[in-house]
C-alpha cells in the first residue's frame, strides 16, 4: 500500500517568514515524489518533482528516504504563494495524493 | 494544445441518475486518471489507465466505471447517482510513470 501523509491542513505564514510544508509517506518500492498546488478557481498544477531537483518559484523540495519525508520549502514567502498544496506519490502506477495544505501567507 | 479538457464544467443530478463525465487528452498520454476531491480528504483516486484498453480500480472505485477505447478518451460513467457521489471531479494524464500529471479543469457534480 501506498500512503501520502500532510499533517497541516492550514499554514499561515507571514510574507518574507520561510515557508516548509511537511509531507510524508510510506512506500515499500522505490517511490517518485510531486508536490502540486492549485491557486484559487484553477486546476492543479505541477510544482516539482524530485527527479529532476528543480527549483521553481523559489521551491525546493528534498528526498529524505531514511525519514521518509518530501518536505517543500521556500526561504521567502510571498503573497501569492497563497494556495493549496498537494504532496503526490506515483507507486507502481497509481498516484497517491495528500489530503494537502492551505497556504496562507499574511501581508 | 489543448491539454485535457473535461465536460461538462458543472452538472445537477437527481439521485438515481446516470451520467458520462468526458475527458479528452490531444498529448498522447498514456496515463490516465479520475479523482475525486472533496473538502478535507484531497484527491482521492476512482479509476486509472495505463494505456488503452487497460483500466484497474484506485480507492474508491464503488459507484463508477470507465472504459478506454482510445489513447484519447477516457469517460468516467456514474451508473446510478448518489449524494455521496457530490465532489470536484478531475481527469489528470501524464506521458510516462516519471512525468507529473497534466490535470484538466475539473466537474463540479451536485446530486440532489
Amino acid at each position: 500500500a501506498q500512503r501520502v501523509t500532510q499533517p497541516e491542513k492550514l499554514l499561515s505564514v507571514f510574507k518574507g517568514a520561510p515557508v516548509e510544508l511537511k509531507c510524508n509517506y510510506s512506500y515499500s518500492g522505490s517511490p517518485e515524489l510531486f508536490w502540486y498546488v492549485q491557486y484559487s478557481r484553477q486546476r492543479l498544477q505541477l510544482l516539482l518533482r524530485h527527479i529532476s531537483r528543480e527549483s521553481i518559484k523559489g521551491f525546493t523540495a528534498d528526498l529524505n528516504k531514511g525519514e521518509t519525508s518530501f518536505h517543500l520549502k521556500k526561504p521567502f514567502a510571498q503573497e501569492e504563494d497563497s494556495a493549496m498544496y498537494y504532496c503526490a506519490l506515483r507507486g507502481y502506477q497509481k498516484v497517491t495524493f495528500g489530503t494537502g495544505t492551505k497556504l496562507q501567507v499574511i501581508p | 494544445n489543448a491539454g485535457v479538457t473535461q465536460t461538462p464544467k458543472f452538472q445537477v443530478l437527481k439521485t438515481g441518475q446516470s451520467m458520462t463525465l468526458q475527458c479528452a487528452q490531444d498529448m498522447n498520454h498514456e496515463y490516465m486518471s479520475w479523482y475525486r476531491q472533496d473538502p478535507g480528504m484531497g484527491l482521492r483516486l476512482i479509476h486509472y489507465s495505463v494505456g488503452a484498453g487497460i483500466t484497474d480500480q484506485g480507492e474508491v472505485p464503488n459507484g463508477y466505471n470507465v472504459s478506454r477505447s482510445t489513447t484519447e478518451d477516457f469517460p468516467l460513467r456514474l451508473l446510478s447517482a448518489a449524494p455521496s457521489q457530490t465532489s470536484v471531479y478531475f481527469c489528470a494524464s501524464s506521458q510516462t510513470n516519471s512525468y507529473g500529471y497534466t490535470f484538466g479543469s475539473g466537474t463540479r457534480l451536485t446530486v440532489v
